[in-house]
């Protein structure tokens, strides 16, 4: 079966500092991999997905199939990147299915 | 173009009755997907139509159920509420051109069950 394992609950970090947040799948096919983001009062939207290979708001995933991972970094934080992220995985077959990690709540302190 | 849109924002229901959620697709696009936001489950797949079928199905007892129509706008129904429906309802739709494309969520549809 599919399944997104998200470790952290909780991030927290100060403004400038790096942050990674973790994502591991579990899929024995070719996944399509996707990081959505949910500001706060805001609906859910996509950050990136890794078909595209684009950096957006300075963060990148790469999808790494022999660790089965996709964390998401970005160098530099920004208080503005405070949100709930969440990893989610569908496939070939899956119409449109996405199944979810269970967030990340990320918290960028001044 | 508009967002996905869903009605009602907000919902208060008893236990027992039933309620019926409405979800408005970007327009072109014809695939929308349901799912269940809990704070003890996550985000769960209800369900997903196209061309008015519905081609996928979460594991949900059959007392959730959805339609979709022509226009692809798409209607989930939940008959005999439980305490453990209160949740909030996303909508969301694509454009479905390989099955795995990007999903557009609606702002959702809280719902209470009292």
């Amino acid at each position: 079966a599919q399944r997104v394992t998200q470790p952290e609950k909780l991030l927290s970090v100060f403004k400038g500092a790096p942050v990674e947040l973790k994502c591991n799948y579990s899929y024995s096919g070719s996944p399509e991999l996707f990081w959505y983001v949910q500001y706060s009062r805001q609906r859910l939207q996509l950050l990136l997905r890794h078909i595209s290979r684009e950096s957006i708001k300075g963060f990148t995933a790469d999808l790494n199939k022999g660790e089965t991972s996709f964390h998401l970094k970005k160098p530099f934080a920004q208080e503005e990147d405070s949100a709930m992220y969440y990893c989610a995985l569908s496939f070939s077959g899956g119409y449109n299915k996405l199944i979810f990690g269970a967030g990340t709540r990320l918290a960028v302190h001044p | 173009k508009a967002g996905v849109t869903q009605t009602p924002r907000y919902l208060i229901k008893t236990r027992g009755q039933q309620v019926t959620l409405s979800c408005s697709p970007i327009s072109g696009h014809r695939s929308v997907s349901w799912y269940q936001q809990t704070p003890g489950q996550g985000l769960q797949f209800l369900f997903e139509y196209f061309s008015e079928t519905q081609r996928n199905k979460g594991n949900f007892p059959g007392r959730f159920s959805g339609r979709q129509f022509s226009n692809s706008r798409s209607e989930m129904n939940v008959s005999t509420l439980e305490l453990g429906d209160s949740a909030l309802y996303l909508c969301a739709s694509s454009p479905d051109r390989a099955g795995t494309d990007t999903q557009y969520f609606g702002p959702g549809t809280r719902l209470t069950v009292l």
